[in-house]
């Protein structure tokens, strides 16, 4: 079974500055999916950025950006020029691109504060 | 808007007692999911579909119940052998190519008193 981890549970980050949250994953598969989602106070879940393992090009969306390492299996999201609104919940998730609609499979989360 | 629609936002119940709660999406989506969230402990999947008329469980499905008689609608049914219902409960759904994302519902917050 794949598993997903998030070493950090807590970040902080001046506003403006960059942050770099950590995330790795545990898979035998050779294609899939990997995502950044955001939960802000309000609980919404919010898709911040997406990887398809058999593109090598990291993926960027505005601020945010990951560095995507297949071979160690590692795929950390770095948010650019922080600011207030990016304080919330962040997780990482792995799905499977093997056998049909398969469920995302999250690590535990990294809680972001943005300092003003 | 297409979406998903979870009810009630909010929810207490007695120990001992069953309670149901609602998703609903219009997003024409074929997999539906469940999935808990308690502090600490990322989301947790209690229960997936595929189609209609099909679920599997996932990791934490002792205690709950599900249905999917109808493309729209995939109900959570919190028993009263779940021993620690308390918790953040998300609803979730994807169109049928596994074309990535999840989408998901505001979720459902169920106090148990």
């Amino acid at each position: 079974a794949q598993t997903v981890t998030q070493s950090q549970p807590e970040m902080s980050v001046q506003e403006a500055e960059t942050v770099t949250l950590s995330c790795t994953y545990d898979t035998s598969e050779s294609d899939y999916y990997l995502f950044w989602y955001k939960q802000p106070p309000s609980r919404q879940m919010i898709l911040v950025i997406r990887q398809e393992a058999y593109k090598q090009q990291n993926a960027t969306e505005n601020r945010f950006s990951v560095n995507f390492q297949k071979a160690a299996k590692s795929f950390s999201l770095k948010i650019s020029d922080s600011q207030l609104g990016d304080a919330a919940m962040y997780f990482c998730a792995y799905r499977s691109t093997y056998s049909g609609n398969t469920p995302l499979v999250f690590g535990k989360g990294t809680r972001l504060s943005v300092i003003a | 808007d297409g979406g998903i629609t979870q009810s009630p936002k909010y929810l207490f119940r007695k120990e001992g007692q069953n309670v149901t709660l609602s998703c609903e999406q219009n997003l024409n989506h074929d997999a539906m999911y469940w999935y808990r969230q308690d502090p600490g402990q990322g989301l947790r999947l209690i229960y997936y579909s595929q189609i209609v008329n099909d679920f599997q469980k996932g990791d934490i499905a002792e205690g709950y119940s599900v249905s999917r008689e109808k493309k729209e609608s995939f109900p959570l049914t919190v028993t009263s052998a779940q021993k620690n219902p308390t918790a953040f409960y998300l609803c979730a759904s994807s169109p049928s190519l596994n074309t990535g994302e999840l989408f998901f519902g505001e979720g459902s917050r169920l106090t148990v008193l």
